[in-house]
């Protein structure tokens, strides 16, 4: 059984404050590896797809990174309007109709 | 990016009556889309997968007959809640999945059953 586990659930930085969001997956092969923002009250917006081992994507202040077991979100000097919940979601080479497996999301919170 | 819409936005309706929802792509046509749904401060349970042309796929513990899905066209799925109840009451949100298999998702719909 697939399994997407996201930490931490919570995180709260400090305007310009860099981190890094983690997803850890288990899969019996990785057909991709989506990372998507979440606001209240509004559905996913994609950010990124990673396939492969060593695989990095950047948009802004963001940039995502992908190993055999975990991908990371880094957040580069994070700003008020970064405040949202972040979803990591696998999709399995063996799962059916090309259905993806969410993590239960890392909500950060970044104070001005 | 591929946009998709919903509509309604958010829904309030009696228990007892029945409520369709519709998600659209409107850049791209899309065989395969997905309706969640997304309780509070959790993460989003996959309902079913529609698939144009044919019967939706429900994952299990998914009552089809109540949540009756329709992809009759290659832009648009509908999901109706029939014969709604509070229980109901939750953010229903579909995603369209493109051709490089990356899925982009609705605003979602917020369902109020009084």
């Amino acid at each position: 059984e697939d399994q997407v586990t996201q930490s931490p659930e919570a995180l709260r930085l400090q305007e310009g404050e860099s981190s890094s969001l983690n997803c850890s997956y288990t899969v019996s092969g990785l057909r991709g590896l989506f990372w998507y923002r979440q606001d209240p009250g509004k559905g996913p917006e994609f950010l990124f797809t990673l396939y492969s081992a060593g695989e990095e994507k950047e948009k802004e202040r963001l940039k995502a990174t992908l190993t055999k077991k975990e991908s990371f979100l880094h957040i580069t000097a994070p700003k008020p309007e970064d405040s949202a919940t972040y979803l990591c979601a696998v999709h399995d080479s063996g799962a059916g109709s090309y259905q993806l497996t969410f993590g239960k999301g890392t909500k950060l919170s970044v104070i001005p | 990016g591929a946009v998709v819409s919903q509509h309604p936005s958010r829904v309030i309706c009696k228990s007892g009556t029945s409520v369709k929802i519709e998600c659209r792509s409107l850049d791209f046509q899309a065989t395969t889309m997905f309706w969640y749904r997304q309780f509070p401060k959790q993460s989003l349970m996959l309902m079913a997968t529609s698939n144009e042309g044919s019967k939706a796929t429900y994952e299990q513990g998914v009552e089809k007959d109540k949540f009756l899905i329709n992809h009759a066209s290659l832009t648009l799925s509908t999901l109706t809640v029939t014969s709604a109840h509070p229980e109901d009451s939750s953010f229903y949100i579909c995603s369209a999945r493109t051709a490089q298999e990356t899925q982009y998702f609705g605003p979602g719909t917020r369902l109020l059953v009084l």
